[in-house]
């Protein structure tokens, strides 16, 4: 069966240090997405990434954040100077088209930032 | 926005009780999904279930879209469903997930 892939599967990074998650969403899949839980809370919606270019955002996904299709099949999420409070669980997912249809998330990426 | 409510928060049962976990939301909406948070953090995908029923060995959910409402239903339940169960769904005229607030799930040996 067909899933999305996440590397690392956890990473530790230096406060102030610049931080590239990466995924691989199923090769027919056109919406991209990701998601953050901070230890012990719910999963929070990030950012969504349709026809190479963000299609809706949250307020959490400031500056700081930025995403990228770099070669149509690899999806990226950047960090540019990590804060302590970036610390949390990072999850891509995938869906084939934005109506009905199912999403499938990756295994995950701990995020430690010490 | 709308509102993902999971009831209950949490949940202690002995092995082989049976459960019903239940999922309110607040607005129209075009999916709905389940998921189980193993102790790894991995988010399992156990229905996607806008509408309907489903079963899947001891797991079984049924959303009532026109009553806002999703259940979870675990039969005979065993120490590896221990975890976090979360629903997940798309409000009507958007694309993306929200999740509910979790029901945390402990099963004794």
């Amino acid at each position: 069966e067909p899933e999305v892939t996440q590397t690392p599967s956890h990473q530790v990074t230096q406060m102030g240090q610049e931080v590239i998650l990466r995924c691989v969403p199923i090769s027919n899949h056109l919406y991209f997405y990701w998601y953050r839980q901070i230890l012990g809370q719910k999963v929070e919606f990030l950012v969504s990434f349709y026809n190479n270019e963000i299609s809706e955002k949250s307020e959490i996904f400031d500056d700081q954040f930025s995403v990228e299709r770099p070669d149509g099949s690899n999806f990226t999420l950047k960090i540019r100077s990590t804060k302590l409070e970036d610390s949390a669980m990072y999850f891509c997912a995938s869906k084939r088209q934005g109506g009905e249809t199912e999403a499938f998330f990756g295994q995950g990426t701990r995020l430690t930032v010490v | 926005g709308i509102q993902v409510e999971q009831s209950p928060p949490d949940l202690i049962l002995q092995e082989g009780a049976n459960s019903t976990l239940r999922c309110n939301f607040s607005d129209s909406v075009n999916n709905l999904q389940w998921f189980h948070q193993n102790p790894w953090g991995q988010l399992i995908n156990l229905f996607y279930i806008p509408s309907g029923t489903k079963q899947n060995g001891r797991l079984s959910a049924t959303t009532v879209a026109t009553e806002r409402y999703s259940l979870l239903y675990i039969s005979s339940s065993q120490t590896t469903d221990s975890g976090v169960y979360f629903c997940a769904v798309v409000a009507s005229g958007t694309y993306k997930y929200i999740f509910g607030t979790g029901t945390r799930l402990k099963v004794l040996a």
